[in-house]
């Protein structure tokens, strides 16, 4: 059984650019949340998504935006990016948002250049 | 607003040592609580959660109990291994919230034989 699948693993982008990371839940699994962790930090919540709506959205700029699919895929979109955007994206997902049921993914290595 | 404090590293035990990870959240309503692992170049992995008060959550030889009375999740482990090195994260996450996880800094700890 699939866990949680995120793409590329890695990427190298230059400031101002734009960026798409992609997710694929686990089995099962309808809610996808992502999370941006900075060197040395823990996660922080950036938005999440359920019945391909953005249903919660922590503290971060419109830059961020994201999109869930009808088979509950999701990208995460970053624009004009900053040197401060570089950070390990992670892709979580879960079963109707129990928090108690989320799976993590290996994320996206993101540097900003 | 929710939070997480956690004892801050880096951790350096010999092998069969006695570990204890410090962790004390903030909180408006009844959050549930969670120890999650995160090795080299990976993902994070749930180790164990509490969702209530008095609670204690185990895995792989860790425990945590959930004490309201103190709003602390210590994490121990009565006996150390070196594959135990990896770093670990203490996390709430708050239906009244939205079910977002707020992360600890997380704390490195390196096991030596």
């Amino acid at each position: 059984d699939a866990g949680v699948t995120q793409s590329p693993t890695h990427l190298i982008k230059t400031r101002g650019q734009q960026v798409t990371l992609r997710c694929s839940p686990k089995s099962g699994h309808d809610t996808v949340s992502w999370y941006q962790q900075a060197l040395g930090q823990g996660p922080q919540f950036i938005f999440q998504y359920y019945e391909e709506e953005e249903r919660q959205r922590g503290n971060f700029p419109d830059r961020f935006s994201g999109h869930q699919f009808p088979n509950y895929s999701s990208e995460l979109n970053v624009n004009a990016l900053l040197l401060g955007d570089s950070a390990l994206y992670l892709c979580a997902s879960t079963l109707r948002g129990l928090h108690y049921g989320y799976t993590f993914g290996s994320g996206t290595r993101l540097t900003v250049v | 607003g929710d939070s997480v404090t956690q004892m801050e590293g880096p951790v350096t035990l010999s092998e069969e040592a006695f570990l204890t990870i410090n962790c004390t959240y903030t909180a408006t309503g009844y959050p549930s609580l969670f120890w999650y692992v995160q090795y080299p170049g990976e993902g994070l992995q749930l180790l164990l959660k509490a969702t209530k008060a008095d609670d204690k959550g185990s895995n792989k030889g860790f425990e945590a109990t959930y004490r309201k009375e103190t709003t602390s999740f210590h994490l121990e482990k009565g006996s150390v291994q070196v594959s135990d090195s990896a770093v670990y994260f203490c996390a709430l996450s708050d239906r009244d919230t939205g079910n977002q996880f707020y992360f600890g800094t997380g704390t490195s700890l390196t096991v030596i034989p």
